[in-house]
């Protein structure tokens, strides 16, 4: 089975841009999309097609791809992108969603 | 609005059987993709299923396949998961999802709120 690896944490201070990497064999040759969820709320779409933002989201947020890592990244990050976030990607007739990563804003 | 309303979660015995249902409204069901994801407390997203516009084809999870079974019906826009032989390690909050496409499973873009299921 194909495996999407993130880093359980990553700290950032406000104002500072939050990086959250997404690793897997040949990753960039898929495509990925990446995930925020709230605690007790449902998952957002915030990147999709490792770089497109779907309407209504940030221009803080953006993607990219290459290798074996996706990146998302947060500029400017604020206390309201405290959340977990998720990649995800489609390979071997699977849906793969890496193991989530939780972004704290100190 | 866009959205997906998911019900038919509960409490059921282990080995015991639940149908989940997910209703969708705001846009035209039959031209996207479905697929179930599950979250156990305090864990990450675990994808089920997923099931193209049409119905066919249908991919399933490794962790649930020959106990669940992904369905449609594109006239009562709503995608169906029929959970078989259940099992306490399947207590999840379920969500279903919007695909982006029709046949295309790398991204979905509207998520409902989510039923809790307990074995």
């Amino acid at each position: 089975s194909y495996d999407l690896t993130q880093p359980p944490s990553v700290s950032v201070s406000p104002g500072q841009t939050a990086t959250i990497t997404c690793s897997g064999d040949t990753l960039g040759e898929k495509y990925v999309s990446w995930y925020q969820q709230k605690p007790g709320q449902s998952p957002v779409l915030v990147i999709y097609q490792d770089t497109s933002r779907p309407s209504g989201i940030s221009e803080r947020f953006s993607g990219s791809n290459s290798g074996n890592t996706a990146t998302l990244t947060i500029s400017g990050t604020q206390a309201m992108d405290e959340a977990d976030y998720h990649c995800q990607t489609w390979v071997s007739s699977a849906v793969v969603f890496g193991g989530g990563t939780k972004l704290t804003v100190l | 609005e866009v959205q997906m309303l998911e019900s038919g979660g509960g409490l059921v015995q282990p080995g015991g059987s639940l149908r989940l249902s997910c209703a969708g409204s705001g846009f035209t069901f039959k031209d996207f993709a479905m697929t179930w994801v599950r979250q156990a407390p305090g864990k990450g997203l675990e994808w089920v299923s997923v099931i193209s516009g049409t119905g066919d084809p249908t991919y399933v999870a490794d962790s649930v396949k020959g106990r669940f079974t992904i369905s449609r019906d594109n006239s009562k826009n709503t995608v169906y998961l029929l959970m078989n032989s259940l099992r306490a390690e399947d207590t999840a909050v379920f969500y279903c999802a919007k695909g982006l496409w029709g046949s295309d499973y790398d991204a979905f873009d509207i998520w409902g709120p989510g039923t809790l299921v307990t074995v």
